[in-house]
């Protein structure tokens, strides 16, 4: 069954660095990837979806990368601000593409 | 405000008894999928319904189960509950049969006790 892994549990950055997390999964090959945004006790929320022949998407400060040879996803925020601290969750559809799959989440803290 | 209406939003039981948690889907959206969120587990996919047919079964315990009515709203029953079941349950919709943005509840926190 697919695999994903998202680098650290946690990142801990100052206000107007930029972020970067990372998202990896082995065993297949997704049509899509997609990230959230979950606030404690919140439900996750749609930040972006990114499909196989794509190679970069942007929303605002968000940029989210697919490289589908190292079977990785990179999400960046830039200019963070104290409001990005939240877990981020990467999520792929299952194989038979009925259901989404999601990683375990980084956390992300930015301090002013 | 993601449309998906759950409830209730906290549930408190006993161990051995049965619970019902609802979700209402954003208005249009056909699939409903169930997870749950402990701490060491992350995400967990559990079910999904489509247009009130099973379509794909996650790591559901047979101890629970789930339907989706005709109105597309759909119930999840956990029974036998044991200290492990206590967990965040998150009901999410999408548009179609395959899952591209899907839309979360706020989710209902079930503690056994």
């Amino acid at each position: 069954s697919q695999k994903i892994e998202q680098n650290s549990e946690a990142l801990n950055i100052q206000e107007g660095k930029t972020a970067t997390l990372t998202c990896n999964y082995t065993n297949y090959s997704p049509a899509y990837l997609q990230w959230y945004r979950q606030d404690p006790g919140r439900g996750p929320v749609f930040l972006l979806l990114i499909r196989e022949n794509e190679k970069e998407k942007r929303k605002e400060r968000l940029k989210v990368t697919f490289d589908t040879t190292l079977k990785q996803s990179l999400f960046h925020i830039t200019a963070s601000q104290p409001a990005d601290s939240a877990t981020y969750l990467c999520a792929l559809p299952n194989q038979a593409g009925t259901a989404l799959i999601f990683g375990k989440g980084t956390t992300l803290s930015v301090s002013s | 405000d993601s449309g998906v209406t759950q409830t209730p939003k906290h549930l408190i039981t006993a161990t051995g008894q049965r619970v019902t948690l609802r979700c209402s889907p954003r208005s249009g959206d056909l699939s409903v999928y169930w997870y749950q969120q402990s701490l060491d587990q992350g995400l967990q996919f559990l079910i999904q319904y489509y247009n009130g047919e099973e379509r794909a079964k996650g790591n559901i315990l047979e101890r629970f189960s789930a339907q989706q009515f005709p109105d597309l709203h759909s119930e999840l029953n956990l029974s036998s509950l044991e200290l492990g079941d206590s967990a965040l349950y998150f009901c999410a919709s999408s548009a179609g049969r395959t899952n591209t943005e899907a839309f979360f509840g706020q989710g209902t926190r079930l503690t056994v006790v």
